[in-house]
């Protein structure tokens, strides 16, 4: 198994562009997340999903978006990017039947708006 | 809500020294409780986890925490620190019932001195 995989590992953009990071896990895992991690703050949730075609918001949502299609993927939409949103970004997946609620993670996109 | 409180941004200790860091919760629910640790430029691994039952948990890499209730707090120990040990490390909390995403505390860097 590859686990968390997250593509790119490292990307620059300029205010007001867009993109997508990209995560996939291929252990049929139902929950995925979005979490983001800047110095001091620990980890904060974006959005997360607890199967296909279902989304919902976490802590700091705004200016993201999701949508999962499949089980395997859930990418993170930024539509116009801001300085503020240059961060470490991990994607994180787990079972989400019974518990205990062990997420594994990616190794993480590390994002630079300028 | 859930919220997870780390006391102490910084710790440092000598090779050979315990390792104490600090976590207390809150949790209107019985919580599930883990300890995560992220080296330089990695994603976040599981060092162990609390669910049920005995409330000394021991994880890997030498590392233990004890889950009390009447203190809300899960600190992690290690008997005898190693340079290897040095890495940020991640308090997290969820329900232990539902579909509710990791809640993590804002993480204590261990620094450790030859």
């Amino acid at each position: 198994n590859a686990g968390v995989t997250q593509t790119p590992k490292f990307q620059v953009l300029k205010t007001g562009q867009s993109m997508t990071l990209q995560c996939a896990q291929d252990m049929n895992h139902e929950y995925m997340s979005w979490y983001r991690q800047d110095p001091g703050m620990g980890l904060r949730l974006i959005h997360y999903s607890v199967g296909a075609g279902i989304t919902d918001q976490g802590e700091v949502p705004n200016g993201y978006n999701v949508s999962r299609s499949t089980t395997e993927d859930f990418p993170l939409r930024l539509l116009s990017a801001a300085p503020s949103q240059t961060s470490v970004y991990f994607c994180a997946s787990s079972y989400s039947e019974g518990g205990p609620y062990e997420q594994y993670f990616g190794p993480g996109t590390r994002l630079t708006v300028t | 809500a859930q919220s997870v409180t780390q006391l102490g941004s910084h710790v440092s200790v000598s090779e050979g020294a315990l390792v104490l860091l600090r976590c207390n919760y809150s949790s209107s629910v019985p919580p599930y409780l883990f300890w995560y640790v992220q080296y330089p430029n990695q994603g976040l691994q599981l060092l162990l986890k609390y669910t049920t039952g005995a409330t000394l948990v021991k994880g890997i890499n030498g590392f233990e925490a004890e889950f009390k209730k009447s203190e809300t707090s899960f600190h992690l120990t290690k008997p005898s620190a190693h340079m290897s040990d040095a890495a940020e490390y991640f308090c997290a909390v969820s329900r232990s019932s539902g579909n509710t995403p990791l809640v993590f505390g804002k993480g204590t860097r261990l620094s450790v001195i030859a």
